[in-house]
């Protein structure tokens, strides 16, 4: 039981590319999330999605794109990349999340991106 | 939108003593507050949580207080031990019930 996977672990690329972060879960879960982590802000949300082809905006969206067309995968992409976007990403995701309701967020291990 | 506000920073105890993290929100329709641990190099994973209709909540050495009139929430950790040494984080629901906002984090050190 792989759990909820994030590919690459690692990754170096330049301003101005383009990056997709994956994003993959096995249990079937509605709800997934993407945060990213950096010294002195904590978790900010970038956007999530309550179910295949919805998607909402969080906390801090600009220079970010997602998709969900599929259930168990929710990918990041960074469609010109910036040295602002250098930071730890975190994939998660909850079977019962939805107002009314609440439920545990279980966390990928994270991809470090560096973006000289 | 929710803002979560989470104090202090950093925190450092001596093996045995209590620490004790604060947490305000802003959105006074919130009604869920978990706690995640996050160990050095590794996922955040949840540790307690607490609904808005219960105003303690207790897990072994941790408890979590919940003060909605005040809008504030705090973590309790009692007998601290070094597997302790973590950062935590505090969160609330968005204002629409559908994501979490997570405070900053507190980096906490327990030295034996």
């Amino acid at each position: 039981d792989a759990g909820i996977t994030q590919s690459p672990r690692y990754k170096i690329t330049e301003t101005g590319r383009q990056v997709t972060l994956m994003c993959h879960q096995t249990w079937s879960h509605s709800y997934m999330f993407w945060y990213r982590q950096d010294l002195g802000h904590g978790l900010r949300l970038i956007y999530y999605s309550a179910a295949a082809d919805i998607t909402d905006k969080g906390e801090v969206p600009d220079g970010y794109v997602v998709s969900r067309s599929k259930t168990e995968n929710f990918p990041l992409t960074l469609e010109s990349a910036t040295r602002s976007q250098t930071s730890v990403y975190f994939c998660a995701s909850s079977e019962v999340f939805g107002r009314g309701n609440t439920g545990e967020l279980f966390f990928g291990e994270g991809s470090r991106l560096t973006v000289l | 939108g929710e803002n979560v506000e989470q104090h202090p920073s950093t925190l450092s105890v001596q093996e045995g003593d209590s620490a004790v993290i604060k947490c305000t929100y802003s959105d006074s329709a919130s009604n869920y507050f978990p706690w995640y641990k996050q160990e050095l190099g590794k996922r955040p994973q949840l540790i307690i949580d607490i609904r808005s209709n219960v105003g303690e909540k207790k897990d072994q050495r941790i408890a979590v207080t919940l003060n909605k009139t005040a809008k504030h929430f705090s973590l309790h950790i009692t007998e601290t031990q070094p597997e302790d040494s973590a950062v935590y984080f505090c969160a609330a629901k968005n204002k629409a019930g559908t994501a979490l906002i997570f405070g900053k984090g507190t980096t906490l050190s327990v030295s034996s």
